[in-house]
């Protein structure tokens, strides 16, 4: 599993209220990325991260925002949750640019 | 639009036979194809690779062909166990931009094994 903890592994929340999910991983990789699962859409890259306080947008990142302040732990925050941001994330690394990505358990939220 | 095409939601493959999943892309600035597989209620497994420069890779049971002049990959298990009854997602990335950006996915296809 490549050391990645994914927490928690399910959250039910209310609309509007804010969420933050937490990837982290015991072996000090440079890359870390946050993608969403939904049926349809297949993954879809929300926010990557290349270093401590080093990140960037993917696809689909309007409604969130992500911190590395530390190597091991990359946070996605949901500032607002809405019903459209209920999904399975999954957080992921790679050991090197080219590299393949390992991913963790993923986290199932539901927004009601 | 998307960049990566798995147009098999669903296939049906009876054990000990061959299964072949495919898959379309778009972007000819991808260089590098990756096979994922998906249980429920776990995260994606990496499977298998093939970089642009080859049209082949193997292994065991498993075996990705790449035809670039196509933009179309496919992935091959043979024989088929139940096992291998999973969600397969194919994935490309740009390997020579040397960025860190992710790879970008199709929607996946459900592969179930009948006995």
């Amino acid at each position: 599993d490549a050391g990645i903890t994914q927490s928690p592994r399910h959250k039910v929340t209310e609309t509007g209220t804010p969420v933050t999910l937490r990837c982290h991983q015991t072996e000090n990789h440079r890359y870390m990325y946050w993608y969403r699962q939904d049926p349809g859409h297949g993954l879809r890259l929300i926010h990557y991260s290349y270093g401590v306080k080093d990140t960037d947008k993917g696809e689909v990142s309007d409604g969130y925002s992500v911190s590395r302040s530390k190597t091991e732990d990359f946070l996605l925050t949901l500032e607002s949750a809405t019903s459209s941001q209920t999904s399975v994330y999954f957080c992921a690394i790679k050991l090197g640019v080219n590299t393949e990505a390992f991913f963790g358990q993923g986290t199932r939220l539901t927004v009601v | 639009d998307q960049q990566v095409k798995q147009n098999s939601p669903s296939l049906s493959v009876q054990e000990g036979r061959i299964s072949i999943l495919n898959c379309d892309y778009t972007n000819s600035m991808f260089d590098y194809f990756l096979w994922y597989k998906k249980y429920p209620a776990e995260g994606p497994t990496f499977l298998i690779s093939i970089s642009s420069i080859k049209d082949k890779n193997e292994d065991g049971r498993f075996t990705v062909f790449l035809n670039k002049s196509a933009k179309h990959l496919s992935l091959h298990i043979v024989p088929s166990q139940p096992g291998d009854s999973a969600v397969y997602f194919c994935a490309a990335m740009i390997y020579s931009g040397g960025g860190a950006d992710g790879l970008t996915f199709g929607k996946g296809t459900h592969l179930i094994i009948q006995p």
